[in-house]
């Protein structure tokens, strides 16, 4: 399996502001996926992320809230843009692995 | 679309077996995978079925039932650090990656 690195692991925004979440994977991959857990729920895919092309948004996410970048086929970003207190959450990168996926640690995110 | 259903809560006591039952809906099938998660932690991969049958994983096993649409993961020996949501969760017909899962059920383990 990949290993997947996920930095902030942890942080404390102030409403209106972005932070971007980095995401390593240990090996080459086509595709990335960002996933979101808001508080005591489960997880929603917000975007797929591939290397050489602008990512895909689900229903419901849009690339002006959620950019991403995918320089490389080892490393995306995510940025969460003009924060509110509703987006706080578990920002989860993963990657594919056989036929099912795999998680990187996490980024928790509190707005306040 | 595609949705899956599964218990909000279990409670055992320390020792026993629970088992977590998955149903779900969808336009095309690649399997069934259970994933485990600690509070404050992330979701991590504990099993996946293609075909039907049972899949042992020491003290964990999950089966799989495609003509019934159905799944569960079975808990045995249960521990108290067996504490955790698990979610069951199907593959898009349409995106490798792209996964639906369900809501999540809380297990907790009692001494």
């Amino acid at each position: 399996s990949a290993v997947i690195s996920q930095k902030p692991s942890r942080d404390i925004c102030q409403r209106g502001t972005s932070l971007t979440i980095q995401c390593q994977v240990d090996s080459q991959v086509t595709m990335m996926f960002w996933y979101r857990q808001q508080p005591g729920q489960s997880l929603t895919l917000i975007a797929t992320a591939n290397q050489g092309s602008e990512a895909t948004y689900e229903s419901g996410f849009v690339i002006d809230k959620f950019p991403i970048s995918r320089p490389n086929l080892t490393f995306s970003t995510l940025t969460v843009s003009n924060m509110s207190p509703e987006d706080s959450s578990i920002y989860l990168c993963s990657v594919p692995f056989g036929n099912t996926i795999y998680f990187g640690e996490g980024s928790w995110l509190t707005v306040v | 679309g595609q949705s899956l259903e599964q218990p909000s809560e279990v409670t055992a006591v320390e020792g026993a077996i629970v088992q977590i039952n998955c149903t779900y809906q969808t336009s095309g099938f690649y399997g069934l995978s259970w994933y485990q998660q600690h509070d404050g932690g992330a979701p991590t991969f504990l099993s996946y079925n293609a075909l039907d049958g049972l899949e042992e994983t020491g003290r964990f096993s999950s089966f799989l039932s495609r003509s019934d649409s159905y799944g569960y993961l079975l808990l045995q020996e249960l521990q108290m650090k067996d504490s955790a949501s698990y979610f069951c969760a199907v593959r898009d017909a349409d995106s490798w990656g792209k996964f639906q899962f369900g809501a999540g059920t809380q297990v907790v383990v009692t001494p």
